[in-house]
């Protein structure tokens, strides 16, 4: 079956420093690729998403890049900030009868220290 | 665009009372909701889809008559963890998926629902 696989925290940086989650899949079909942030008490916000190979997600500063023939879907910031602390999920949406299916990855803990 | 509130966002309650959470989508018909249980510093757990008017359906190992959900309009789901007790303590989110342009294959969150259960 369709599964994620991110890389596991904690991940702690210093401010300005760049950033990188690793993200792997497996599909049967052609499925759409998400990250989601979460901030400490709170729900889970989509950052971004790409919809098929080679489309570029971007927002906030962070993309990632859809590539088919490595299954990744790799998050990237080029200078982090102590606000981006949080957890971040790498999620893909497969198509199944009568609609689609969301399978999240563990989940990466990120940590910027100032 | 997409935004799904939740209410309550925190809630404390008594050993064998019953909780009900609200989620609902602001902006969007929600055909299908989700309820994520989540513990701390660990990943969602899926608990039950629903699609507007019919069953949820419960993931394995999730009990549905202890945990009720609803999905009785497009825009409104509602979980009830009947008889709570400690071992239900958790964050509980919903998601809601619609038929957004553009968007159909996207899950949109709420803030989340923090139960303690005493």
């Amino acid at each position: 079956g369709d599964s994620v696989t991110q890389m596991e925290g904690p991940v702690t940086l210093s401010e300005e420093a760049f950033l990188t989650i690793n993200c792997t899949y497996t599909a049967t079909g052609y499925p759409s690729l998400f990250w989601y942030v979460q901030y400490p008490g709170e729900g889970l916000q989509l950052l971004l998403k790409a919809t098929k190979a080679d489309d570029k997600g971007s927002n906030k500063g962070f993309e990632a890049t859809y590539r088919k023939e490595t299954t990744s879907f790799h998050l990237e910031k080029g200078s982090v900030q102590v606000s981006d602390s949080a957890v971040y999920f790498c999620a893909l949406s497969d198509r199944e009868t009568g609609g689609f299916k969301t399978i999240f990855g563990a989940g990466t803990r990120l940590f910027v220290k100032a | 665009g997409a935004v799904v509130s939740q209410h309550p966002s925190w809630v404390i309650c008594k050993s064998g009372t019953s909780v009900k959470i609200e989620c609902r989508s602001l902006d969007f018909q929600a055909t299908t909701m989700f309820w994520y249980r989540q513990f701390p510093k660990q990943s969602l757990m899926l608990m039950a889809t629903s699609n507007e008017g019919s069953k949820a359906t419960y993931e394995q190992g999730v009990e549905k008559d202890k945990f009720l959900i609803n999905h009785a309009s497009l825009t409104l789901s509602t979980l009830t963890v009947t008889s709570a007790h400690p071992e239900d303590s958790s964050f509980y989110i919903c998601s809601a998926r619609g038929p957004i342009a553009g968007a159909r294959d996207t899950q949109y969150f709420g803030p989340g629902t923090r139960l303690t259960v005493l």
